[in-house]
């Protein structure tokens, strides 16, 4: 079974501080690793595919890195802003599917 | 704007009853949709796949016949739910296009299906 793992599954944040969270995935087999943010009542939005090892995205505050042959990927937002309040989702393309993790929930607060 | 509409965003049916979900891409063409289900504090679980112009691939576990899935133009998806039961229940979200390091997928906007 093809596990896709993300920790913590919630996290509280103070408005203006940074964070990050983990995704972890089976190594073998790699294809690509895309990261959604997924806000409420709406839909979840793509920020990120990553294919290399070694991949670093960014877009504004938020970014990502990838490491493929230990299997995680870390995603980072710096200097946290109410609007970063989501879920942020990573998931596993392999074999022509998206397979999805649980989701970190996240909560700025003010 | 959105890319992938996904209709109705809430339903409320009765047992035994069907209900049918749209899944429609705006934008572009999709000769290829996905259906996922999430229920509460789980993953989304993609239940299949749907094919423009061909019958749909069906995850283990999902029965063919109680999920119908119809994908007769390139622009929509249809997921019918027939003789639903309380236990199917749960968020059914779709998505557009196809899987791949170049490729973004675009998902609608999801519908909440209660079966009381």
């Amino acid at each position: 079974i093809l596990n896709v793992e993300q920790s913590p599954q919630s996290l509280h944040v103070q408005e203006g501080d940074s964070t990050n969270f983990t995704c972890s995935f089976p190594s073998s087999n790699f294809y690509a690793l895309h990261w959604y943010r997924w806000e409420t009542a709406k839909s979840p939005e793509a920020l990120f595919v990553m294919t290399l090892n070694g991949d670093e995205k960014k877009k504004g505050r938020i970014s990502a890195t990838l490491n493929t042959k230990e299997g995680y990927s870390y995603l980072y937002i710096k200097g946290s802003q109410p609007e970063d309040s989501a879920t942020y989702l990573c998931a596993l393309n392999r074999d022509d599917k998206i397979i999805f993790g649980k989701g970190t929930r996240l909560h700025i607060l003010p | 704007g959105a890319v992938v509409s996904q209709h109705p965003s809430r339903v409320i049916c009765k047992s035994g009853t069907s209900v049918k979900i749209e899944c429609r891409s705006l934008d572009f063409q999709a000769t290829t949709m996905f259906w996922y289900r999430q229920f509460p504090k789980q993953s989304l679980m993609l239940m299949a796949t749907s094919n423009e112009g061909s019958k749909a691939t069906y995850e283990q576990g999902v029965e063919k016949d109680k999920f119908l899935i119809n994908h007769a133009s390139l622009t929509l998806s249809t997921l019918t739910v027939t003789s639903a039961h309380p236990e199917d229940s749960s968020f059914y979200i779709c998505s557009a296009g196809l899987p791949g390091p170049r490729n973004t997928i675009y998902f609608g906007e999801g519908s909440w299906l209660t079966v009381v």
